[in-house]
């Protein structure tokens, strides 16, 4: 079967730094994806990989090691407004996306 | 900023009834999909449209239905609700040969059956 696993859930502190990592195992890969998503709100596209290597803009980075079948999102100086769901996304094949389990973002003052 | 719309955003209705989610989108975009989303949980597609007359279904089975006679909309039915089918409905598209593949999603409908 297809999957992406991510830890459920994350907390941190505003300022601080944090890494939700995805692990992949699907039939075929054309890119990671991550997208946010606040409660209540849509999903919105956040960065994508289709390289291994790091991706940045602006606070946040993401990373892709295709040997790995990983990737991980980092956030840097967390704001309150960083509290949100984050899911990271696998390309497969013909443009349609396998989203994973989604990670829990919980940042306190 | 993304310019796709979905009606209703909340609808409660009772079992036995038909219902159809509207999805239009003013991008051009030939690429739509209709997801599924529990509270808190992943999404799970449940059709997608690679463009006009073209539907196709999703990794989860479903018992809705949906058309694509226009490029910009994109309605998904259910014929008889039942208290099953409570969860919210995201609908999403995406341009051919975007490099990065980005889906741009809706408000979503959030769907409750007594």
């Amino acid at each position: 079967g297809q999957s992406l696993e991510q830890p459920s859930e994350v907390t941190a502190v505003e300022g601080a730094i944090v890494q939700i990592n995805c692990t992949y195992q699907t039939s075929g890969f054309y890119g990671l994806s991550w997208y946010q998503q606040h409660d209540g709100g849509a999903p919105t596209f956040l960065s994508y990989n289709a390289l291994d290597g790091l991706e940045e803009t602006g606070r946040f980075s993401s990373f892709l090691s295709r040997s790995d079948s990983y990737g991980y999102l980092l956030l840097q100086e967390l704001q309150m407004k960083d509290s949100a769901s984050y899911f990271c996304a696998v390309r497969s094949g013909t443009d349609k996306l396998i989203f994973g389990t989604g990670t829990r973002l919980q940042v306190f003052p | 900023e993304a310019d796709i719309y979905q009606t209703p955003r909340y609808l409660v209705i009772g079992t036995g009834k038909k219902i159809t989610l509207e999805c239009s989108q003013t991008m051009g975009h030939d690429k739509m999909y209709w997801y599924q989303q529990d509270p808190g949980m992943e999404l799970h597609l449940i059709h997608y449209s690679y463009g006009v007359n073209s539907t196709e279904k999703g990794d989860l089975s479903s018992e809705s239905t949906v058309s694509r006679i226009r490029t910009e909309h994109f309605p998904l039915t259910l014929e008889s609700a039942r208290p099953s089918h409570t969860s919210q409905y995201l609908c999403a598209s995406s341009e051919t040969g975007s490099g990065t593949d980005t889906q741009y999603f809706g408000p979503g409908t959030r769907l409750t059956v007594l």
